[in-house]
């Protein structure tokens, strides 16, 4: 149980473009989404925290224009990174937590490529 | 916010063996939870192991322990029986209790296991 999908694993776009991730709770319904960016070799850095029906709350340094959260149900939110630059190539994660727990379960993760 | 220290960069073990992966961390909250996580290659997180605060006893899972001080604020994770399926970054994480609630994650620890 507690399975997270993120889609697509792999995307590559060209600057300026705007991408969609999708981060889907499988069997389990989360209140609460998280969305990551990891660097290589390097530990996650939480970008926001999104509740399902409200607004994302961003952290510090976090562009809300540029990083746009939704998370319109409660087994699915969407970053969507808007007018890509080559500098937003990174990995992103998604986790979930149930209602009521305090574990998170982890996406398998987005590498995304700006050219 | 919190704060947790992974003062290993890097581990190594040799296959069979057991290993000791640090982490502190720093609060003033008395209930909490930490967790550590692994990230295989493949980077998917995957929980390992996670202890309550109020809870005295280390949690256990198969070959993996937690060795929890609270009153030193140290949350040691040992791996026995080492196999080559450990080798991952481990990261720690400390939460808050309450709903929604972040992970503050430590910096991690790249494990190699030796055959």
């Amino acid at each position: 149980g507690a399975v997270v999908s993120q889609h697509p694993s792999w995307v590559i776009c060209k600057s300026g473009t705007s991408v969609k991730i999708e981060c889907r709770s499988l069997d389990f319904q989360a209140t609460t989404m998280f969305w990551y960016r990891q660097f290589p070799k390097q530990s996650l850095m939480l970008m926001a925290t999104s509740n399902e029906g409200s607004k994302a709350t961003y952290e510090q340094g976090v562009e809300k224009d540029k990083f746009l959260i939704n998370h319109a149900s409660l087994t699915l939110s969407t970053l969507t990174v808007t007018s890509a630059h080559p500098e937003d190539s990174s990995f992103y994660i998604c986790s979930a937590s149930l209602a009521g727990s305090e574990t998170q379960y982890f996406g398998p993760g987005t590498r995304l490529l700006v050219l | 916010a919190q704060t947790v220290t992974q003062s290993q960069p890097e581990m190594s073990v040799q296959e069979a063996e057991t290993v000791t992966l640090s982490c502190t961390y720093d609060t003033s909250e008395s209930d909490y939870y930490l967790f550590w996580y692994k990230q295989p290659p493949s980077r998917q997180m995957i929980l390992v192991i996670r202890q309550e605060a109020y809870k005295q006893q280390n949690a256990t899972e198969n070959r993996f322990s937690v060795n929890f001080q609270k009153a030193a604020k140290s949350f040691s994770l040992k791996i026995s029986d080492s196999q080559l399926g450990d080798a991952a970054m481990y990261f720690c994480a400390y939460r808050s209790v309450g709903a929604g609630n972040q992970f503050y994650f430590g910096t991690g620890t790249s494990l190699t296991v030796i055959p």
